[in-house]
């Protein structure tokens, strides 16, 4: 399986600023996800980030509060935007890291307070 | 009605013991199922995949598929405590993004000593 890392690993933000998260795995990919887990509750699907591409937005997450980037097939970012405490959550990185398989590993997180 | 269900539980069992964690889907068109564990603080970690309808075994972990009763569960034999987690499980289909994993809520599964 991939080895996905995430930084940062937590952090504590001031309501109305903005937190950009990045995830890099060590080998080449063809897909990454970035999901929220808010406290208590399961995974959603925020969006598929598309090497050199636009990223793809789920029911219910823009890309103005959300922007994107994947520059490359080992690293993604995302920026969480203009925060309120609403978006206190884990944020984690996923890839699909083995095609034939359609399995999908998720790197160790993000974990977001907004004060 | 929730695309993929569990039980939330706790469910409790005993060290030794066979845990049974269960999980329906919605979509009939689902190809693939999996079975996450999360540790409390952590992120999910995959445990079993399943395709086909039938029995996988993995050491102790046998993940059961009925495409028909659009039903899986996951057997876990032989349990310890440091099996005590959250188990999510997760559908692919063929809805919305070809590639998209739907969670369901997740069974807190508790090992008693």
């Amino acid at each position: 399986s991939a080895v996905i890392s995430q930084k940062p690993s937590r952090d504590i933000c001031q309501r109305g600023t903005s937190l950009t998260i990045q995830c890099q795995v060590d080998s080449q990919v063809t897909m990454m996800f970035w999901y929220r887990q808010q406290p208590g509750q399961s995974l959603t699907l925020i969006a598929t980030a598309n090497q050199g591409s636009e990223a793809t937005y789920e029911s219910g997450f823009v890309i103005d509060k959300f922007p994107i980037s994947r520059p490359n097939l080992t690293f993604s970012t995302l920026t969480v935007s203009n925060m309120s405490p609403e978006d206190s959550s884990i944020y984690l990185c996923s890839v699909l890291a083995e095609p034939s398989t359609d399995t999908q590993y998720f790197g160790p997180g993000t974990r977001l307070t907004v004060l | 009605q929730k695309e993929v269900e569990q039980n939330s539980g706790p469910l409790s069992v005993p060290e030794g013991a066979i845990a049974s964690l269960n999980c329906t889907y919605s979509d009939r068109g689902s190809q693939s199922f999996f079975w996450y564990r999360q540790y409390s603080g952590k992120s999910p970690e995959l445990i079993m995949f399943i395709y086909s309808n039938g029995d996988k075994e993995d050491g102790r972990f046998t993940a059961q598929l009925n495409k028909a009763s659009q039903y899986v569960s996951l057997l876990i034999r032989d349990s310890q405590p440091s099996d005590s987690a959250t188990y999510l499980c997760a559908v692919k289909g063929l809805r919305g993004s070809a590639r998209q994993l739907t969670f369901g809520s997740g069974t807190q599964l508790t090992v008693l000593p």
